[in-house]
């Protein structure tokens, strides 16, 4: 069965170190998300993609990059990690850009901790 | 400025009375509605959509009434079940079709239901 994943789940680090949490999707979408989920402020964008090579920001991209060299994979980096970023991330994927279902499919999440 | 809006941080009700869960809008742009519902410790999954071009759109208990002028959606679910306890969030696009491809999700309520 086709399905997205997230590694790790769980993952606790030290302020000013750099962090890259995966994203793996088997659907073969196109489009690829990552959110922070906060509470207060529910699922905020950070970046996206919509094929191969191609990358966006999206609202809280601060601090934030990712790259697509594949269609499975969009790998999140914090570049120095931020106590701020405490969060849980999750990853979605949709069909192309034009579907007609942009309906966004979820992976489990990504617990992350900044000490 | 929040462009979707769940006002109502939490929601109680009792198991199969009728849940009413409320979304307002801001961007007149928004032609698509979808509605998400998370677990803890998992993902969102996504729930139920609407297209502008109408104003009803039901699926077994669920069902998402769009009002355009007023810009508001809601989700009724009946009979309500303890199962349905959730986080739902409300979501709007810009473009049917997937044309963008990015949600703008609100902040979500948390429905309990008691038995």
């Amino acid at each position: 069965d086709a399905e997205i994943t997230q590694s790790p789940r769980h993952k606790i680090t030290e302020t000013g170190r750099q962090v890259t949490l995966a994203c793996h999707q088997t659907w073969n979408h196109n489009n690829m998300f990552w959110y922070r989920q906060d509470l207060g402020h529910g699922l905020r964008l950070i970046h996206y993609s919509y094929g191969v090579q191609d990358t966006n920001k999206g609202e809280v991209s601060d601090g934030y990059s990712v790259s697509r060299s594949n269609t499975e994979d969009l790998p999140l980096t914090l570049e120095s990690a931020a106590s701020s970023q405490t969060s849980v991330y999750f990853c979605a994927s949709s069909l192309d850009r034009g579907s007609p279902i942009n309906e966004q499919f979820f992976g489990p999440g990504t617990r992350l901790t900044v000490l | 400025d929040q462009q979707v809006k769940q006002n109502s941080p939490s929601l109680s009700v009792q198991e199969g009375r009728i849940s009413i869960l409320n979304c307002d809008y801001t961007n007149s742009m928004f032609d698509y509605f979808l509605w998400y519902k998370k677990y803890p410790a998992e993902g969102p999954t996504f729930l139920i959509s609407i297209s502008s071009i109408k104003d009803k759109n039901e699926d077994g208990r669920f069902t998402v009434f769009l009002n355009k002028s007023a810009k508001h959606l809601s989700l009724h679910i009946v009979p309500s079940q303890p199962g349905d306890s959730a986080v739902y969030f409300c979501a709007a696009s810009v473009g049917y079709g997937g044309s963008q491809g990015n949600l703008i999700f609100g902040k979500g309520t948390k429905l309990s239901v008691k038995p």
